[in-house]
Parts: structure tokens; C-alpha cells; sequence
């Protein structure tokens, strides 16, 4: 079974500031996909950004950018010029690139980002 | 383009009791995904309907049951509700078997007293 394991309960860091969220998982598949979610306060998860482990280009998504290391199993998010609305929960979520899998993603236990302004 | 939406927002029940929740997905969808959000638990998945097929199931006792109609719409039930059963359920929904991205409803925030 897969794990994700997100170390950091709690993250925070000054408005404008650079932030990295920590995430590492353990799998035996070759084939799967890393995702970032945000929970704001709503508690409406969005989508923050996917990565493809087939690919070793890393994923970059305007301010959010990750760092994919697949033979370490770590998948980090990077936040730059953090403003006050990227306050929330971060989740780290694996999928299975298995066709029986479906949509299935476990999630780390998250890591609640605070930015001061 | 409508989101995921879930009805109602928030349930309260009573132990013992059964309780249906449903999910919308953004049209064209064709698969819904159930989890259940706990501070104690995280987020943990459910099941997966698809094309009103079951795909996956979690690892929930078979008082946690589901299903999906010909319009994609889905419902969660849960009878002989028990107080860990307290929690926010999220659905999610995605395009066919082949996409990844998932689009989360604002969940249903259930509270068995």
C-alpha cells in the first residue's frame, strides 16, 4: 500500500516570502501521479498542481513550483512571493497510474501554512 | 461551467440513525469519488462510481454504501450512524477513466450527536 507522509503540521512564513512544503511517499509502482491540494477555511479542495512521475521535468504552476525527486520519494512545494491568500491546509496526494486504481488518491496529513503580512 | 456541488452542507443526526448525501458532478463528468475528512483520520477515500459502476472501494465498514444514477449524479449513504462517523464528506468528480484531475465539492459537514 502506499503512504504519504507530510512532516511539517504547521508551516509559516512572511508575506512575499519564499515558502517550501515538505512531502515524501513510499510506493513499489513506477507508474503514478503527485498532486498539491489547498483547503482554505471553506475547506473546498483546489487543485494546486500535478506532477506526472514519468516525467523529470518539475511541474511549475505561476507562483507554485515543486521539486520531484523519485529516487528519494519526495515531492516538495514551493511557494514564491506568498501572499495572505495562500493561507490554508496543503495536502500531498498520491495516485496510482494503474487502470484499477481509478481515481483514488491518499493523502499526506497536511501542513497548515500561515502568512503574516 | 457549474462546480461539484453537494447537498445538503451540513447534517445532524442522531446515533442509530441512517443518512444520505448526494453529489453533483460538473457536467460531462462521468466519475464521482467519496471521502471522508477527520481530524483524527485525514482524509481517507471511500469508493469511486463510475458510469453508475462501482470501481474502488476503501477500506469502510458495509454500512458505508454508494451509488450513481444515468445522469452521474451520486449519493453516499450510512446507516446505524455511530459518533466517529462525524466528519466532512468530500466528493470529487473527473472526466473519464483517463483524466486525473479531480474537482472537489464544498462537502457535506455530517454530526452524529
Amino acid at each position: 500500500a502506499q503512504t504519504v507522509t507530510q512532516s511539517q503540521p504547521e508551516m509559516s512564513v512572511q508575506e512575499a516570502e519564499t515558502v517550501t512544503l515538505s512531502c515524501t511517499y513510499d510506493t513499489s509502482e513506477s507508474d503514478y501521479y503527485l498532486f498539491w491540494y489547498k483547503q482554505p477555511p471553506s475547506r473546498q479542495m483546489i487543485l494546486v498542481i500535478r506532477q506526472e512521475a514519468y516525467k523529470q521535468q518539475n511541474a511549475t504552476e505561476n507562483r507554485f513550483s515543486v521539486n520531484f525527486q523519485k529516487a528519494a520519494k519526495s515531492f516538495s512545494l514551493k511557494i514564491s512571493d506568498s501572499q495572505l491568500g495562500d493561507a490554508a491546509m496543503y495536502f500531498c496526494a498520491y495516485r496510482s497510474g494503474q487502470e484499477t486504481s481509478g481515481s483514488r488518491l491518499t493523502f499526506g496529513e497536511g501542513t497548515q501554512l500561515t502568512v503574516n503580512p | 461551467k457549474a462546480g461539484v456541488t453537494q447537498t445538503p452542507r451540513y447534517l445532524i443526526k442522531t446515533r442509530g440513525q441512517q443518512v444520505t448525501l448526494s453529489c453533483s458532478p460538473i457536467s460531462g463528468h462521468r466519475s464521482v469519488s467519496w471521502y471522508q475528512q477527520t481530524p483524527g483520520q485525514g482524509l481517507q477515500f471511500l469508493f469511486e462510481y463510475f458510469s453508475e459502476t462501482q470501481r474502488n472501494k476503501g477500506n469502510f465498514p458495509g454500512r458505508f454504501s454508494g451509488r450513481q444514477f444515468s445522469n452521474s449524479r451520486s449519493e453516499m449513504n450510512v446507516s446505524t450512524l455511530e459518533l466517529g462517523d462525524s466528519a466532512l464528506y468530500l466528493c470529487a468528480s473527473r472526466r473519464g477513466s483517463r483524466t486525473y484531475e479531480q474537482y472537489f465539492g464544498p462537502g457535506t459537514r455530517l454530526t452524529v450527536t
